[in-house]
């Protein structure tokens, strides 16, 4: 079974440009979730979809931060304007229904390290 | 809020040594807690997963036990190996998303 599979694994940008980050989950996993984890940190989820509906938001910050799930697959999940404390590894991880959700793992991608200059 | 604690936060020990991980969380309310291990550069992987009903899980060396009512769980690791090394975080749902501890970073000397 193929795993979580994310893009690109590095980025290097300045602060106030734009960035962004894909990933394809593993094949049938309905839900899809994006973490921020800070070095030294553990990770904290930004949003989660179910499908292609956000089933929580709540940590992202929408003023500068979006993401999508078109077609309930892919997802990629955007910055604009980058500021220097947006440098961190971002995660993504799919499980295979949020409806069993307490019996089911979280897979994790390897993530993209974004460093801002 | 939840808060979740790891100690220590790192952890040198002799390869072959038995070891034990310590989380502790603040919220009881929980529906289960994980254990995952981070390597350098790379996502995270499920060790063990127990349900909130549970006591303990075991995989092959490891052991996680966990105390709902004392907010604590532990992973023990036995007869350490040099390819254990990683940061090992612990984390608890209660909503959907995953309150994850700082993690402990252990390394096993040959």
């Amino acid at each position: 079974e193929a795993g979580v599979a994310q893009s690109p694994r590095y980025k290097i940008i300045e602060k106030r440009q734009s960035v962004a980050f894909w990933c394809n989950p593993i094949s049938g996993h309905a839900t899809l979730y994006w973490y921020q984890q800070i070095l030294g940190q553990g990770p904290k989820l930004l949003i989660q979809f179910q499908n292609n509906g956000v089933v929580d938001d709540s940590q992202l910050p929408k003023d500068r931060f979006s993401a999508e799930r078109l077609k309930g697959v892919d997802s990629t999940l955007k910055i604009q304007p980058a500021k220097l404390e947006d440098s961190a590894v971002y995660l993504c991880a799919s499980s295979l229904d949020v409806v069993d959700w307490p019996h089911q793992p979280q897979h994790f991608g390897d993530g993209t390290r974004l460093s801002i200059l | 809020k939840q808060e979740v604690t790891q100690i220590p936060a790192a952890l040198s020990v002799p390869e072959g040594e038995n070891l034990v991980l310590n989380c502790s969380f603040t919220d009881s309310a929980i529906y289960n807690l994980q254990w995952f291990r981070q390597d350098p550069g790379k996502g995270l992987t499920s060790l063990l997963l127990i349900q909130s009903s549970q006591r303990e899980q075991t995989s092959g060396r490891l052991n996680a036990s966990l105390d709902k009512s004392s907010g604590r769980s532990t992973l023990y690791i036995a007869a350490s190996q040099p390819g254990d090394s990683a940061t090992y975080l612990c984390a608890v749902t209660r909503g959907y998303a995953l309150n994850f501890g700082k993690g402990t970073s252990l390394l096993v000397t040959p």
